[in-house]
């Protein structure tokens, strides 16, 4: 198994830029989401989904958007990035056969926006 | 609202040095308490859990123990090594999907 893994792992955007991060993972688990990690601040719950067209928003979800189409895909949109948007981003999974409070991490992407 | 409060780092240690770190949290009800650990370029990782009061977590060597009437949950391990250098998070969870997470605490450790 892969686990869960993340594209790209690093990228640089320009103000205005839009771009996708991708997020997989194998396990065939429910439930899957998206934090960033600044410094000082710990991980902040960005989207969530609960299954395959099921997304709601966490604790900073303006200026990303989601999807689910499938268990497996749950890919991060940013539409129009902004400076404020530099940071690291986890995606996560859990399921319900291994504990669906154990989450699941990838390797992170790094963004930095100019 | 519900919360984790983490000592701040770095945590510079000696090899075969105790540690502790420190966490606490804020939380109505029972939550679901973990440490996730993190090493240098990777994403977190599970290193142990507890799900109710007075349960002992532990796995390589490290142990935590909820403790409901201090409300905390510090990490410690007898003798750390170089390898265990990286940031550990303290979180907790109410038996769902969402964590919520304490800001990290850096651990440094030298030969």
């Amino acid at each position: 198994n892969a686990g869960v893994t993340q594209t790209p792992k690093f990228q640089v955007l320009k103000t205005g830029q839009s771009m996708t991060l991708q997020c997989a993972q194998d396990m065939n688990h429910e439930y899957m989401s998206w934090y960033r990690q600044d410094p000082g601040m710990g991980l902040r719950l960005i989207h969530y989904s609960v299954g395959a067209g099921i997304t709601d928003q966490g604790e900073v979800p303006n200026g990303y958007n989601v999807s689910r189409s499938t268990t497996e895909d749950f890919p991060l949109r940013l539409l129009s990035a902004a400076p404020s948007q530099t940071s690291v981003y986890f995606c996560a999974s859990s399921g319900l056969a291994g504990g669906r409070e154990t989450q699941y991490f990838g390797p992170g992407t790094r963004l930095l926006v100019l | 609202g519900n919360s984790v409060t983490q000592m701040e780092g770095p945590v510079t240690l000696s090899e075969e040095a105790f540690l502790t770190i420190n966490c606490t949290y804020t939380a109505t009800g029972y939550p679901s308490l973990f440490w996730y650990v993190q090493y240098p370029g990777e994403g977190l990782q599970l290193l142990l859990k507890a799900t109710k009061a007075d349960d002992k977590g532990s796995n390589k060597g490290f142990e935590a123990t909820y403790r409901k009437e201090t409300t905390s949950f510090h990490l410690e391990k007898g003798s750390v090594q170089v390898s265990d250098s990286a940031v550990y998070f303290c979180a907790l969870s109410y038996n769902t999907d969402k964590l919520i997470f304490g800001t990290g605490t850096r651990l440094q450790v030298f030969p």
